[in-house]
């Protein structure tokens, strides 16, 4: 069976320093792995999605997030926080031929600090 | 590029009763997967139609059901609602030549009382 674990349910950080949201997955093929962000209220948007080639994947927004296959990992970064990051961030795991059946996790809460 | 709707967006109901929730995706977008949302949870996947069938399910009871039509719209129906269903309902969709991305509706909030 598919999992996601986002081990961070909440994350403070100051407006300019560097974030870095975990996500751990578990798959027994191989993945096709997503990072969305949510504002309250809104629905789902891509931030990025890797499913091969070079682990260290650019997204919107000025995110990036890196796959590490020996630690079943794909973690989501940024170099400096804006305010307008803060919002929910969910890790999905999903089949290559098919994403549209993904396993979410439960998601990580952003607050930027001023 | 219209991007997916989702109708309407906020909805009471009373347990017992039935919903149907609506989605309008993009043209082209052939494949639409619906999520529930609960509160403090990431999305679950419900179920998937692709060409207007049903292509796989998640682990939701058959009183959640789904049609697909001709003109890349869709419905999610709930029966028998239970107060566990309250919760935001999501719909992506997907298009053929899309690389696998979908894209998300803004969703529809349901609240069972």
């Amino acid at each position: 069976a598919q999992s996601v674990t986002q081990p961070d349910i909440h994350i403070t950080v100051s407006e300019g320093a560097s974030l870095e949201l975990r996500c751990n997955y578990s798959y027994g093929a191989t993945p096709y792995l997503f990072w969305y962000v949510q504002s309250p209220g809104q629905g789902l948007q891509l931030l990025l999605k890797y499913f091969s080639g070079d682990t260290l994947v650019q997204g919107i927004k000025g995110f990036e997030a890196e796959f590490k296959r020996s630690q079943s990992s794909f973690n989501l970064r940024k170099p400096s926080v804006h305010w307008s990051d803060a919002a929910e961030y969910f890790c999905a795991v999903g089949a290559v031929t098919n994403a549209g059946k993904s396993t979410f996790g439960d998601g990580t809460t952003l607050t930027v600090k001023p | 590029e219209t991007g997916v709707t989702q109708s309407p967006t906020h909805l009471i109901k009373t347990r017992g009763q039935q919903v149907t929730l609506r989605c309008s995706s993009q043209s082209g977008h052939n494949t639409v997967s619906w999520y529930q949302q609960a509160l403090g949870q990431g999305p679950q996947f419900i179920f998937q139609y692709y060409r207007e069938e049903e292509n796989g399910r998640g682990n939701f009871p058959p009183r959640f059901s789904g049609l697909q039509f001709p003109n890349y719209s869709s419905e999610l129906n709930v029966n028998a609602l239970e107060l566990d269903d309250s919760a935001l309902y999501l719909c992506a969709s997907s298009s053929p030549t899309a690389n696998y991305g979908y894209t998300f509706g803004s969703g529809t909030r349901l609240t069972v009382v």
